[in-house]
């Protein structure tokens, strides 16, 4: 019952790989988000998806490029992979943009060797 | 850009107390959320004051905005060691696209 899973919670590589991160959500909302949280808990907006369409894209690198198969889940690929990337990386929904309420995922913590 | 700032960057208290946490902003608002993080988890959404709403409660929270200071302060009463966290505002900035801004956050310990 779950309802905003990523995965995986962990994930360690090394530099030059690509990796993705999977986002579900279950409660129906409209709005997905990526957020990146550094190590000083940070937390940076990255993308913004609302039905299926990019909304926001917070000047990222064109390495990380969102993919929402449909409007439940937001999946963030990550290619040629930087010591700089290793953060927390958080899904979120809403039921709208803007105002309301986020709910967050539990984050994917990326180390990258 | 960051936007919301928290006062204190970190806060230590004993169980039972209360703990009062600040946050600045600079630009006009719609409206504030305040949420909690707890170590290794995602955040979760508190309370939502909005530009017209001057105090908010939800159980042992309490939330008010001061558009004229611009600044809005979480005070949570009679403290318990579960509500160690790290608390964050954010703002939602009038015409800014409608995206939230995070401040740094304040990291509470509530001591047993």
């Amino acid at each position: 019952d779950t309802a905003v899973s990523q995965t995986p919670k962990y994930l360690v590589t090394q530099m030059g790989n690509d990796k993705s991160i999977k986002c579900e959500q279950n409660l129906g909302h409209d709005t997905m988000y990526w957020y990146k949280q550094d190590s000083k808990k940070f937390l940076k907006i990255m993308f913004s998806y609302n039905n299926k369409e990019l909304i926001i894209n917070e000047t990222v690198p064109n390495r990380f490029s969102p993919k929402s198969p449909d409007k439940a889940h937001l999946n963030l690929h990550i290619n040629s992979l930087e010591l700089g990337d290793s953060a927390v990386y958080f899904c979120a929904s809403s039921p709208q943009g803007g105002s309301s309420p986020l709910h967050f995922g539990n984050g994917t913590r990326l180390t990258v060797t | 850009s960051q936007q919301g700032e928290e006062d204190p960057q970190a806060l230590s208290i004993q169980e039972g107390e209360n703990a009062t946490m600040n946050c600045s902003y600079k630009t006009s608002i719609n409206n504030l959320q305040w949420y909690r993080q707890n170590s290794g988890r995602g955040l979760v959404h508190l309370i939502l004051i909005r530009s017209n709403e001057r105090e908010k409660h939800s159980g042992r929270l309490r939330v008010t905005l001061d558009t004229s200071k611009k600044s809005s302060s979480l005070l949570i009463t009679a403290s318990r060691a579960a509500d160690t966290a790290s608390y964050f505002c954010a703002t939602d900035n009038a015409g800014n696209n409608r995206k939230l801004i995070w401040g740094l956050g304040t990291s509470l310990a509530v001591n047993p």
